[in-house]
């Protein structure tokens, strides 16, 4: 009963290229958004996030995209640098107000 | 100056016995939660308090108990403690209604032998 997938535990780029990290969800009652950034030995910390009312939110080098009919979101980071290496989390939420989180996706910067 | 700090960051401890995880958040946000961290790693709420009264609790066995003296701190005490109780719990803070942005700790790894 996983409502919060993230398919691909890894991921590696190469710096300065484009990473785009993947997210499913099931439930058609989530209408917010996150992603939070892991370094190993610290506790996630916020990214970004998007409402459903809206379909793109940028902030700097990263943007989040959802897409509801399909009930996928993305998290593209341009350029990656080395320093983005950490597990991203996608993370969900409805009128509960309460985060379904996903497995986690790492990602990999190659210099 | 941590913003949510949480002690201690290693707990190693045989089976059977009672330990304490203790959470702090200076950043005056009025509800704080505990995580925890399976070995999918998946992140799975376990409580959350607001203004230090309890508004979820998840299917968490009853040997979990948090306990929120006040706004700033909550407490988590977990008595007999079991092997499948291993795994890495995070306490996290936030002001309510700030869009769910969470200010997590940096985890507390439980380790039960």
């Amino acid at each position: 009963d996983q409502q919060v997938k993230q398919n691909s535990p890894s991921l590696s780029v190469q710096e300065g290229r484009i990473s785009i990290l993947n997210c499913d969800y099931t439930n058609s009652m989530f209408d917010y958004f996150l992603w939070y950034k892991k370094y190993p030995a610290e506790g996630p910390t916020f990214l970004i996030s998007i409402s459903s009312i809206k379909d793109k939110n940028e902030d700097g080098r990263f943007t989040v995209f959802l897409n509801k009919s399909a009930k996928h979101l993305s998290l593209h980071i341009v350029p990656s640098q080395p320093g983005d290496s950490a597990v991203y989390f996608c993370a969900a939420t409805g009128s509960a107000r309460q985060l379904t989180f996903g497995s986690g996706t790492q990602l990999t910067v190659l210099p | 100056d941590t913003a949510v700090s949480q002690t201690p960051k290693y707990l190693v401890t045989q089976m059977g016995n009672d330990k304490s995880i203790k959470c702090e958040q200076n950043l005056g946000h009025d509800t704080m939660y505990w995580y925890k961290q399976d070995s999918k790693k998946f992140l799975k709420i376990m409580f959350s308090y607001n203004n230090k009264e309890l508004i979820i609790n998840e299917t968490v066995p009853n040997r979990f108990s948090p306990k929120s003296p006040d706004k700033a701190h909550l407490n988590l005490h977990i008595n007999s403690l079991e092997l499948g109780d291993s795994a890495v719990y995070f306490c996290a803070s936030s002001l309510r209604g700030s869009g769910e942005k969470l200010f997590f700790g940096s985890g507390t790894q439980l380790s039960v032998l």
